[in-house]
């Protein structure tokens, strides 16, 4: 039962150019998503967030985009750094509730010097 | 910057011997979680707790866990007799309460190794 999709297990992105993931969700009852960031050993780390009545937002070089009617968004980090690399999940929830996290499997960017 | 802090950082256990995981959340949330991550798979819910009680769990926590904070400040989950199946990552996280913005904090985790 995946509720969210991350449908690219890897990206690859030379330094500066702009990263996208993507991100697809099934259960139209997410009002709230959110994006982590992970590296090896450590626990996720909170990075942007987004509520289901925007359909962007900014924060610094990140940028999470939501389309509702597609059910899907995404995180663009413009310029990309070699720090940046790791492993990105989105995340789901329906607030309301005990606000549980839904998460994806995650994609791991690597960016290259 | 306040933090969750989890300890220890690793257990090794036999099987059929019980674990507690211990967790510090953040000192003025009120809504408290653990995860875990099976080595290669996703991030997965297995119970969040508020108010000193459980306010929902997942298939995965069964009769043989257990959440408890004893004190103000801590946060355990116990596992009764440990199953291979149960190595994994385990992440401890924590939110405030009533917030438009519902981010949950982690902990850096405890590997949970059953041999």
């Amino acid at each position: 039962d995946q509720q969210v999709k991350q449908n690219s297990p890897s990206l690859s992105v030379q330094e500066g150019r702009i990263s996208i993931l993507n991100c697809d969700y099934t259960n139209s009852m997410f009002d709230y998503f959110l994006w982590y960031k992970k590296y090896p050993a450590e626990g996720p780390t909170f990075l942007i967030s987004i509520s289901s009545i925007k359909d962007k937002n900014e924060d610094g070089r990140f940028t999470v985009f939501l389309n509702k009617s597609a059910k899907h968004l995404s995180l663009h980090i413009v310029p990309s750094q070699p720090g940046d690399s790791a492993v990105y999940f989105c995340a789901a929830s329906a607030r309301g509730g005990s606000e549980k996290l839904v998460f994806g499997k995650g994609t791991k960017l690597t960016v290259n010097p | 910057e306040p933090e969750v802090t989890q300890t220890p950082s690793h257990q090794v256990t036999q099987m059929g011997q019980e674990v507690i995981l211990r967790c510090v959340p953040i000192s003025n949330h009120l809504y408290f979680y653990w995860y875990r991550q099976i080595l290669g798979q996703k991030v997965e819910f297995l119970v969040s707790f508020y108010n000193n009680e459980i306010s929902e769990k997942s298939e995965i926590f069964d009769d043989q866990f257990s959440v408890e904070r004893p004190d103000g400040s801590n946060f355990t989950l116990k596992i009764r007799s440990t199953k291979l199946e149960d190595s994994a990552m385990y992440f401890c996280a924590s939110s405030e309460l009533q917030s438009m913005n519902i981010e949950a904090f982690f902990g850096q985790g405890t590997r949970l190794t059953v041999v």
